[in-house]
Formats: structure tokens, sequence, C-alpha cells
């Protein structure tokens, strides 16, 4: 099984600022297989970004990915109010495993 | 436009079986996969397994092998998620969630989601 490891696990930050978040995976990725998604409370999670660096449909462009093999990130270039939520990377080129989270809190 | 449509909140005793639903629409049902994913209260997501809805192909994750079975009904549209044995440490809500590729062989990202459904497992 490929483990993810996310960090920073809390990322306190204010609108306008730029978040990046990590994703480090245990063994390659295969093919880039990567993806991102956001989840705020009480709600399903979002996809954001897949293979590593496609937008999902509808995502605003401030949303970016980036990385291969064992590294990945996401950026948010400037942090908008909705932005504030728990991400999550997710593996999908072996059995899927999802990373443990990083919330961006507002600062 | 696509849905995902759960069935509702259930709650069930140590050793039990819970049976959830999910109610494909807005899509050729068969074209693409469905995983079901969980999150325990407070925690991250967990992947539990997929199926080819093209097929009735499944994958489940080893640690739930042998507990959960995954089928289709192609003519209702309907993905369905068995759990036996059931614990406290199951209690989570369930997610469905819908392939990103169609007509995948294998689970892949997941683009559509259900609202989620809540199984406490409770004595």
């Amino acid at each position: 099984e490929i483990v993810l490891t996310q960090s920073p696990g809390t990322l306190s930050l204010s609108p306008g600022e730029r978040a990046t978040l990590s994703c480090r995976a245990s063994q390659s990725v295969s093919s880039s297989y990567l993806a991102w998604y956001q989840q705020k409370p009480g709600q399903a999670p979002r996809l954001l970004i897949y293979g590593a660096s496609s937008r999902a449909t509808g995502i605003p462009d401030r949303f970016s990915g980036s990385g291969s093999g064992t590294d990945f990130t996401l950026t948010i270039s400037r942090l908008e109010p909705e932005d504030f939520a728990v991400y999550y990377c997710q593996q999908y080129g072996s059995s899927p495993t999802f990373g443990q989270g990083t919330k961006v809190e507002i600062k | 436009q696509v849905q995902l449509v759960q069935s509702g909140a259930e709650v069930k005793k140590p050793g039990a079986s819970v049976k959830v639903s999910c109610k494909a629409s807005g899509y050729t049902f068969t074209s693409y996969g469905i995983s079901w994913v969980r999150q325990a209260p407070g925690q991250g997501l967990e992947w539990m397994g997929w199926i080819s809805a093209y097929n009735g192909n499944t994958n489940y994750a080893q640690k739930l092998q042998g507990r959960v079975t995954m089928t289709t009904d192609t003519s209702t549209s309907t993905a369905y998620m068995e759990l036996r044995s059931l614990r406290s440490d199951d209690t989570a809500v369930y997610y469905c969630a819908r392939d990103l590729n169609s007509i995948a062989a294998r689970p892949k990202a997941f683009d559509y989601w259900g609202q989620g459904t809540l199984v406490t497992v409770s004595s």
C-alpha cells in the first residue's frame, strides 16, 4: 500500500495569501495518478486536480498542482474566503489511498 | 446533471450488516465505475473498494476483504455496498463516488460524490 503523508497538518493564512500544500508518497506514484480534493464541513469532497496537474471541470485557475514520482504540491495562488477547508491528496496508481489531510484555516 | 443520491442514515448493532445504496442519474451508468469511501467522525478519507458498472468487476481494500461486497443493479442505475460483522470502528459517513474516466479497468480519481450516509454502530 502506498502511504501518502501531507504537510503541514494545519496552515494558517490570510485571504489573498499563497498556500502551498505538500503530499509525499512512500513509493513512486505511477503515471502521476495523483489527485487533490477539497472538503468543507458537512460536505462531500470536491475534486480539484487529477493527473497531478490537470484542473477538474469548473475549478478556478488559482488552484494548481505539480510534482511527480513521490513529491506533489497543491498551490492556491491567492486564497479566497471560500478556500478555507481541508485538502486531501489521493493516489490511484495502485489500490487508492488518501493522505491524512491539510487544514487551511484563517489566520 | 450528474447526481448520486444515497440512502438514509442507519443505526446498527455490533455484528450486524448494513447495505447502503447509491442511485445514479444524469449519465450512462454502465460507462463508469463507482468507488465507496468512508470517513470516521473527525477523521480522514478511507477508500473501501470499487466496482465497474460496465462488467461488475470489483477491487476491494485489503483490510475489508471478506466483510464488504459491492454490487450494481443496472436496471435501476444503483450501486450497493454491504458491510458485514459491523464493529464500533465502522461508524462513519459512507460515500459513493464516480470514476473520472469512463470504462476504466480500475479505480481512478472521483469527480462526482454522493451526499454521504451516516452509519452508526452501537450497542
